[in-house]
């Protein structure tokens, strides 16, 4: 089975702080996704890479950036959090198989910004 | 714009009842995923659809690519309280490695 891991479930941060948020897959998966869930919104892409090194703008980057150094680990980084950041932010990786290119998705972070 | 419309938004039913959720695009995908997402979870993949006409069976639920690759339905049949969940579908653009994701319908199966 896919194991996708974030490194935290809940996350309270204060506005201007530096946030990390980790993910990491085991499966050996070319692709890695970043996304936002909120309500009435649905899930929004904010940025992915498709290799190591490698990384595009989803639809809404801005305020976030990323690092992927590794294969197994993409990490999304709030350079200065601020409050309409809160939301829950969910990680996903796929094969990069191109036709049937299923995500997979870990279990997500929900991520609140005072 | 919102190139994958679900519906209904929100559906609850009783248990045992049958239910119908449909996915409809403008919009022709290389495949379609089906994912069902209980509160403070990700989302799980249920199923991918590639073929147009395919229909997947998966335990009580049914699921269908259209024709022309531009719409799918999911058909739980005699829905339980363990069905209860947000279920998204996701398209994958010919040449894309990004999802298109529609919003979501909530269901809520009442014992």
């Amino acid at each position: 089975d896919v194991k996708v891991t974030q490194s935290s479930r809940y996350l309270v941060k204060r506005t201007g702080e530096k946030v990390f948020l980790e993910c990491v897959q085991d499966m050996d998966h070319e692709n890695m996704f970043w996304y936002r869930q909120d309500p009435g919104l649905g899930l929004r892409l904010i940025y992915f890479s498709y290799d190591v090194k490698m990384k595009e703008k989803g639809d809404i980057p801005e305020g976030y950036s990323v690092s992927r150094e590794k294969k197994e680990r993409f990490s999304l980084i709030l350079e200065s959090a601020s409050t309409n950041q809160t939301s829950m932010y969910l990680c996903a990786s796929s094969p990069g198989t191109g036709l049937r290119d299923e995500q997979f998705f870990g279990p997500g972070t929900r991520l609140t910004v005072l | 714009t919102q190139l994958l419309e679900q519906s209904p938004q929100f559906l609850s039913i009783q248990e045992g009842e049958n239910l119908t959720v449909y996915c409809n695009s403008s919009s022709v995908f290389s495949s379609l995923q089906w994912y069902r997402q209980e509160p403070g979870e990700g989302p799980v993949l249920l199923v991918t659809v590639v073929t147009g006409g395919e229909v997947k069976k998966l335990k009580r639920l049914t699921f269908q690519f259209g024709d022309a690759r531009k719409d799918s339905s999911l058909h739980i049949t005699a829905a339980q309280p363990g069905d209860t969940g947000l279920y998204l579908c996701a398209g994958n653009r010919a040449g894309s490695y990004q999802l298109t994701f529609g919003k979501g319908t909530k269901l809520s199966v009442i014992p």
